[in-house]
């Protein structure tokens, strides 16, 4: 069974603050895929990050960066210096061979950030 | 521009009534999904297609069903067996079934 968890339901910052969201996930595949999506007030998701199983280089991109550790089963993301355009929903996601590679969603969280 | 599109944006379903549901992409790829999703939920997969011809039930596909005669389309129908229908519907595609999926607009579902 697989399963992704996001402990955090809501978090709220203030601007320039920076920010973690956690996700930690379960699956017995060896070969499988994270994601990061972000929902804002419109509703559409918006793709922001995936990380193979197979890499576990943890990466930079302007003010988003993210920590994959196999070992402890973490996709964390990290907004650094948030801006309240940042204030959304944020979906980890995981897809495997299991699942048809469908994408499985944790529950989300949701990030506030206020001038 | 290429993308995904869906319409309606709104829809109103009477209560024994049929409704589909529009997704449409020109981004030329194989694997097509719909997912749905309630109020402080994350989403949930009801259908997805690899190929052309081909669909697979994901884990609530009671009260849906879908076709996909053409690749760039993959309406999905909310059936009156379905008997808790609103919702936020989201349609999404990929190159392959590996790859990231990207995903339309969605459309609102309100039950009247």
């Amino acid at each position: 069974a697989q399963k992704v968890t996001q402990a955090q339901t809501e978090i709220s910052v203030v601007e320039k603050e920076d920010v973690t969201l956690d996700c930690v996930y379960e699956t017995r595949d060896t070969t499988y895929y994270l994601f990061w999506y972000k929902q804002p007030p419109s509703g559409e998701l918006v793709f922001l990050i995936r990380r193979n199983s197979f890499d576990e280089q943890n990466e930079i991109s302007g003010r988003y960066s993210w920590n994959f550790q196999k070992s402890t089963s973490s996709f964390n993301f990290t907004i650094t210096a948030s801006q309240v355009v940042d204030s959304a929903v944020y979906f980890c996601a995981l897809s495997s061979s299991n699942s048809g590679y469908a994408l499985n969603f944790g529950k989300g969280t949701s990030l506030l950030v206020t001038p | 521009d290429g993308g995904i599109t869906q319409s309606p944006k709104y829809l109103f379903r009477k209560e024994g009534q049929n409704v589909t549901l529009s997704c449409e992409q020109n981004l030329n790829h194989d694997a097509m999904y719909w997912y749905r999703q309630d109020p402080g939920q994350g989403l949930r997969l009801i259908y997805y297609s690899q190929i052309v011809n081909d669909f697979q039930k994901g884990d609530i596909a009671e009260g849906y069903s879908v076709s996909r005669e053409k690749k760039e389309s993959f309406p999905l129908t909310v059936t009156s067996a379905q008997k808790n229908p609103t919702a936020f519907y989201l349609c999404a595609s990929s190159q392959g079934r590996t790859e990231t999926q990207y995903f339309g607009p969605g459309t609102r579902l309100l039950v009247l």
